[in-house]
């Protein structure tokens, strides 16, 4: 069985540019989460999706936006990227908001701003 | 405000003995705690989870141990192997399916053959 896939794996982007971030669940998930690890610190939390609809949201600014399709694939985008943007994004994907035991992270997405 | 901290930045085990890994939490709210492990180049993955109702959680090699009047939860592994050597983290939430988890900074852990 696939697991949570993320692309692209890398991804370099000029401060002020738009960036978008892809995450396809585990087939029969339906909740998608997405974390930000920054250099030196845990994972934070960004957004929740769940059957399309956003369900929660990290302390994060509006050029944090995200969607979820109707297959419950995923996307991140981040507006007027600041260097400090340059993180670990981490998708993960659970049957609906059981983030917990049930919960599996794809292997991220580097995105660097220069 | 850092809800859940895990202050050891890094630790360093010989194989075969004890790595203990520490985590504290200051929301009082938080009542379901799980513990990841990440290697390089690879999402966390789920290691071993407990809840407040109970103070302690074995599955083989890995203990949680749950201490809700002090606010604090640590990590054992017995007998730590060089495979173990990765990023742990610790993470809280008030409900098991609350759909969002807090995370601890991460501890380094190596262990030596």
């Amino acid at each position: 069985e696939a697991g949570v896939t993320q692309s692209p794996t890398h991804l370099i982007k000029t401060r002020g540019q738009q960036a978008t971030l892809r995450c396809s669940p585990i087939s029969g998930h339906t909740s998608v989460y997405w974390y930000q690890q920054a250099l030196g610190l845990g994972l934070q939390f960004l957004l929740w999706y769940d059957e399309g609809e956003e369900r929660n949201r990290g302390n994060f600014p509006p050029r944090f936006s995200g969607r979820q399709f109707p297959n419950y694939s995923s996307e991140l985008n981040v507006n007027a990227l600041e260097l400090e943007d340059s993180a670990l994004y981490l998708c993960a994907s659970s049957f609906s908001g059981i983030m917990n035991t049930e919960a599996f992270f794809g292997q991220g997405t580097r995105l660097t701003v220069v | 405000d850092q809800q859940v901290k895990q202050n050891s930045p890094s630790l360093s085990v010989q194989e075969g003995r004890i790595s203990i890994l520490n985590c504290d939490y200051t929301n009082s709210m938080f009542d379901y705690f799980l513990w990841y492990k990440k290697y390089p180049a690879e999402g966390p993955t789920f290691l071993i989870s407990i809840s407040s109702i109970k103070d302690k959680n074995e599955d083989g090699r890995f203990t949680v141990f749950l201490n809700k009047s002090a606010k604090h939860l640590s990590l054992h592994i017995v007998p730590s192997q060089p495979g173990d050597s990765a990023v742990y983290f610790c993470a809280a939430t008030p409900r098991a399916s609350y759909g969002k988890l807090t995370f601890g900074q991460g501890t380094i852990l190596t262990v030596h053959p």
